[in-house]
């Protein structure tokens, strides 16, 4: 089956610095991926939906300064959190769709202590 | 994308078949059922997708009502593994890139 493949699988930094999280879709071509935020015993949060070669899309209520999103190639697309906060210290999970269904990465552990 | 309603958790004993409903009352014509399940600590994992006929896979089977207005999950023999949060989610066939919202699953123990 796919396979999307997700770095870190955990990150612990200082509050202020910056973190970013790779997505890569291993053996197919992703025009599309989804980032995700999950805090424990919760759902899946969408955040937003990156487009390959264009601007990424957020849900309302998620601040695209905070959370830059790059889709420059087919294969990868990345989430950088800029200047973390313990706020931000979250389960981070991203998507990649093929045909109908959508296969997930293994997710990222980010504590901003 | 239609909403779904799951109930928040339910319960089985190993090697017994498991039945887990979704109502989904607005769904669209153009809307396929699609199952996740998430383990802990882990990314979601696809475990079936169906239009309107009833699905069979290696892991699971879906059946849908005849309105498509709900459907339920069947894992045939639950094992410990099988303990996840499933989620059941719609996606429209012609838009498949638009976002999927996730709602908050069935969380699912098995009883050894």
């Amino acid at each position: 089956g796919a396979v999307v493949s997700q770095h870190p699988s955990r990150v612990i930094c200082k509050s202020g610095t910056s973190v970013k999280i790779e997505c890569r879709s291993l053996d197919f071509q992703a025009t599309t991926m989804f980032w995700y935020r999950q805090f424990p015993k919760k759902s899946l949060m969408l955040m937003a939906t990156s487009n390959e070669g264009s601007k990424a899309t957020y849900e309302q209520g998620v601040e695209k300064d905070k959370f830059l999103i790059n889709h420059a190639s087919l294969t990868l697309s990345t989430l950088t959190v800029t200047s973390a906060h313990p706020e931000d210290s979250s389960f981070y999970i991203c998507s990649a769709q093929l045909n109908e269904k959508l296969f997930f990465g293994s997710g990222t552990q980010l504590s901003v202590l | 994308d239609a909403k779904t309603t799951q109930p928040n958790s339910m319960e089985s004993n190993e090697e017994e078949p498991v039945h887990l409903p979704c109502n989904h009352s607005t769904i669209s014509g153009t809307d396929y059922i699609h199952w996740y399940r998430q383990l802990p600590s882990q990314g979601p994992e696809y475990v079936i997708h169906g239009l309107t006929s009833n699905v069979n896979n290696r892991m699971a089977s879906l059946a849908i009502a005849e309105d498509r207005k709900s459907s339920t999950l069947i894992l045939h023999r639950a094992t410990l593994r099988d303990a996840a949060v499933y989620y059941c989610i719609l996606r429209d066939v012609y838009t498949g890139g638009f976002k999927t919202i996730f709602g908050a699953g069935t969380r699912l123990f098995v009883k050894a």
